[in-house]
């Protein structure tokens, strides 16, 4: 079983309209930390959010949003207003204090293409 | 401030050939990680090492061998290359295991024919 699961692997959308990419995960584990990354077109791998197991307050930072709700195991991150710049494949991930894999797990990603 | 550096940017090989990729960190983390992507799959972990002399298997460990004689340095190597192992591949460094994000290179385009 997947421990992180993005289960859209691909969303398209017309500029300016919101947009929410889904995160679930699976751990046994109190003590944990999830994150968010970007990757562009030009393929650098960008951080953009880090939330810990004990934080359940939601963040924004400008037109991002992120909604982390340890009930359903999800860590959802919503764009509002979406740009063309926000075409992206974007990854959740999780590290496990107990983890066996040495650090993050990543899901396998959602593109997301936003038409002008 | 360079950050994570990662050598070569792109490389062909041909079935059997072996390489090494470099990977150099500048900010005296402890952690350094490669990852491959492939499409539809994700970054997967192929080995990491928690310092300086010590290396450990990853998700994807089978056919590529890495070296940590220095803590800035993480080494990928691949003895006799297959196609299979055409891929990107992401290098990585952290300053601890658990809490700290992952600072990435540029990756490196492999294409094994």
């Amino acid at each position: 079983a997947q421990k992180v699961t993005q289960a859209q692997t691909e969303i398209s959308v017309v500029e300016k309209e919101d947009v929410t990419l889904d995160c679930v995960y699976e751990t046994r584990d109190t003590t944990y930390y999830l994150f968010w990354y970007k990757q562009p077109p030009s393929g650098e791998l960008v951080f953009l959010i880090r939330r810990n197991s004990f934080d359940e307050q939601n963040e924004i930072s400008g037109r991002y949003s992120w909604n982390f709700q340890k009930s359903t195991s999800s860590f959802n991150f919503t764009i509002t207003a979406s740009q063309v710049v926000d075409s992206a494949v974007y990854f959740c991930a999780l590290s496990e204090r107990e983890g066996s894999q040495g650090n993050l797990i990543f899901g396998k990603g959602t593109k997301l293409s936003v038409k002008p | 401030n360079a950050g994570v550096t990662q050598t070569p940017k792109f490389r062909v090989l041909k079935t059997g050939q072996s390489m090494t990729l470099l990977c150099a960190q500048d900010m005296n983390h402890e952690y350094m990680y490669w990852y491959r992507q492939d499409p539809g799959m994700g970054l997967r972990l192929i080995h990491y090492s928690v310092g300086e002399g010590t290396t450990a298997k990853g998700e994807v460990p089978d056919g590529y061998n890495v070296s940590r004689l220095k803590k800035q340095n993480f080494l990928l190597g691949l003895e006799s290359a297959a196609p299979s192992q055409t891929s990107v591949y992401f290098c990585a460094s952290s300053p601890d295991r658990l809490s700290s994000p992952l600072h990435f290179g540029n990756g490196t385009r492999l294409t094994v024919t």
